[in-house]
């Protein structure tokens, strides 16, 4: 069974600039995960989904990230305009349904300089 | 915050058994207690997970006390490529927002 998927692995931006990664979740998983990764830090939630719809996104900076899930499957996460301050690892993760376990993509490590 | 004390690192002679520890006083009755490892540049890694009793699954076995205050991660016969940040999370089944709160885990070293 293929796992989730992420792209592209790596990024390297200027500040003020746009960015955006994609996810592609286990086939079947009804629940998506974006979470943010800082070097030295664990993982931080940044939004959730079930199917199309936003479960969760407290945490994230609504001001200038943005994430969608259209048609339920696949995800985008965006960034616009990107500071210093968001260079670290984006991670996908998926799960069946709430409260099941989550698998995690491999992430894309986006450096802003 | 992360609900969960975890050592900052550990060492473990390959071939031998690594116990990671964790703390988690402040569990309720109905949070379960999950392990994520995370190798050098890849995601997080699924484990295992338990509510009360003892688990075991071919990569790990979960040991937890009566109380539920604290559990402990047992590789049974660790190797190099266990080298990994662990990470204990406690977390409600079901509901709703349910991402999971990592803290810092425990960085396990295993010496050849």
């Amino acid at each position: 069974e293929a796992g989730v998927a992420q792209s592209p692995r790596y990024k390297i931006i200027e500040k003020r600039q746009s960015v955006a990664f994609w996810c592609n979740p286990i086939s079947g998983h009804a629940t998506l995960y974006w979470y943010q990764q800082i070097l030295g830090q664990g993982p931080k939630l940044l939004i959730q989904f079930q199917n199309n719809g936003v479960v969760d996104d407290s945490q994230l900076p609504k001001d200038r990230f943005s994430a969608e899930r259209l048609k339920g499957v696949d995800s985008t996460l965006k960034i616009q305009p990107a500071k210093l301050e968001d260079s670290a690892v984006y991670l996908c993760a998926s799960s069946l349904g709430k409260g099941l376990t989550q698998y995690f993509g491999p992430g894309t490590r986006l450096l802003v300089l | 915050d992360a609900k969960t004390t975890q050592p900052t690192s550990m060492d473990c002679a390959e071939g031998r058994a690594a116990n990671l520890p964790c703390n988690h006083s402040t569990i309720s009755g109905n949070e379960y207690v999950y392990w994520y490892r995370q190798i050098h540049s890849q995601g997080p890694q699924y484990i295992i997970h338990g509510l009360k009793n003892n688990e075991t699954n071919e990569m790990a076995s979960l040991i937890i006390t009566e109380d539920r205050k604290s559990s402990t991660l047992i590789l049974p016969h660790a190797t190099l490529r266990d080298t990994a940040v662990y990470y204990c999370i406690v977390r409600l089944p079901g509901g709703g927002a349910d991402g999971l709160t990592f803290g810092k885990g425990t960085h396990l070293i295993i010496q050849p």
